[in-house]
């Protein structure tokens, strides 16, 4: 199925550094939300952007809706290890009821 | 709460046997959504119930049969299943269907089939 570009795929980073991913589509995108899912478990919603140029933050974590409506952002302040895990972007578009999900970043961080 | 509930956590089954997946939400959610999940990939949606009627089947296999009891449960009928449907099933629920709804996801089942 579609799937959206989300970059990088997998980050090696130390405790304490700052971490960025993002998401592209080539279709505008009326919602934007940003999973965590830790292996064996279910995605968990970290943040829901619902409108073009909103900025929200959930703690460490501060996700942008991208003023295009084709992008998405997310970056975590000062990681910790529980950061670790895959981060799922996904955007719903006005022409259709699905979440398209993007294809995952992988982050590990080491102490 | 935004709580959905999945059982069984694992599942281990014979290509012959007929098992259920359960799902169950109390967020007076009217969409739900059956997912798979393939080790190092996204999501792969195959279901959605709206308001307790199927509305989208992503062209799942026959062997998969959902159903809607009532507006809190959903089942994932398994019957004659193949090894290569071995996988994370994931439900999701959201409050309705379209619009900027937000899926919430239980934590999955993992099935084995042999």
């Amino acid at each position: 199925g579609q799937q959206l570009n989300q970059s990088p795929q997998s980050m090696f980073i130390q405790e304490g550094e700052d971490v960025s991913m993002n998401c592209t589509s080539s279709s505008i995108f009326n919602t934007w939300l940003w999973y965590k899912q830790d292996p064996g478990e279910g995605p968990v919603l970290l943040i829901a952007l619902y409108k073009a140029g909103e900025l929200t933050s959930n703690g460490r974590l501060t996700a942008q809706f991208g003023i295009t409506r084709k992008d998405s952002f997310l970056n975590i302040s000062a990681s910790i290890p529980s950061d670790v895990g895959i981060y799922f972007c996904a955007g719903r578009s006005y022409n259709t009821d699905k979440l398209i999900f993007g294809t995952g970043t992988r982050l590990q961080v080491f102490p | 709460d935004t709580e959905v509930t999945q059982t069984p956590k694992h599942l281990v089954m014979g290509m012959t046997n007929k098992k259920s997946l359960k799902c169950e939400q109390h967020m007076g959610h009217r969409a739900m959504y059956w997912y798979k999940q393939k080790a190092k990939k996204p999501p792969e949606l195959m279901f959605v119930y709206s308001y307790e009627k199927l509305s989208i089947n992503e062209s799942v296999p026959s062997r998969f049969s959902p159903e809607c009891p009532n507006s809190s449960l959903l089942n994932l009928h398994l019957h004659a299943l193949q090894p290569e449907d071995s996988a994370l099933y994931l439900c999701a629920s959201s409050q309705d269907q379209g619009g900027i709804e937000t899926q919430y996801f239980g934590p999955g089942t993992r099935l084995l089939v042999l």
